[in-house]
């Protein structure tokens, strides 16, 4: 089975741009969750989508967003980038049966703000 | 609320030598426990995680981790250590008391070992 997979692996971006970020999770895993992950902060926990909802979301301001499509493809959104955006963006996918399921993530997307 | 400490940054060790890394935690119930190693420009991966039943749950590579509820620890573990054993490693937990809780991931053990 293919694992989660992101697009692009790497991006550079300016100032005041937005940027799009893709995740494809394992097929037949209904939720996906995104992470931005810093060496000052660490893992930090973006959102959760399930079914196309949202059902879950982090402490982050609304220049984050995503979506969830019905084939459980997900997306995540950032606008008006600021430096302090610069991170690897980790998305991870599960079957999500009950709360013992475990996540398994992506190799992330490594986004740089210039 | 739910949190994961994990009071080593670094972890050194020889290699063959057995090696653990430390992970606590707090919620409010039974905890749902989880490991995960990450190599150098590499998404997370799932080590091991301890549910319910026996508390010592064996996972992935050799690893180990042994839950203990009155310690609220959950430290990993593995016999002899490898070269490519090297990584950083994190701790999560979920809380099963919080619906639509998600995992909370402790701050990450840089784990060396050294050849």
């Amino acid at each position: 089975k293919a694992g989660v997979t992101q697009t692009p692996r790497y991006l550079i971006k300016t100032r005041g741009q937005q940027v799009t970020l893709s995740c494809s999770p394992i097929s037949g895993h209904r939720s996906v969750s995104w992470y931005q992950q810093t060496p000052g902060q660490g893992l930090q926990f973006l959102f959760e989508y399930f079914s196309e909802t949202q059902r879950n979301k982090g402490n982050f301001p609304g220049r984050f967003s995503g979506r969830q499509f019905s084939n459980s493809r997900s997306e995540m959104n950032v606008s008006t980038l600021e430096l302090g955006d610069s991170a690897l963006y980790l998305c991870a996918s599960s079957l999500e049966r009950g709360y013992t399921d475990t996540q398994y993530f992506g190799p992330g997307t490594r986004l740089t703000v210039l | 609320a739910q949190s994961v400490a994990q009071p080593e940054d670094q972890v050194k060790v020889a290699e063959g030598n057995p090696l653990t890394v430390k992970c606590t935690y707090s919620v409010s119930g039974n905890p749902y426990l989880f490991w995960y190693v990450q190599y150098p420009n590499r998404g997370l991966q799932f080590l091991l995680k301890y549910i319910t039943g026996d508390n010592l749950v064996k996972g992935s590579y050799g690893f180990e981790a042994e839950f203990n509820k009155s310690q609220t620890s959950f430290h990993l573990k593995k016999p002899s250590a490898l070269v490519s054993d090297s990584a950083l490693y994190f701790c999560a937990v979920r809380d099963p008391n919080h619906y639509g809780q998600n995992f909370v991931f402790g701050p990450g053990t840089r784990l060396s070992v050294l050849p």
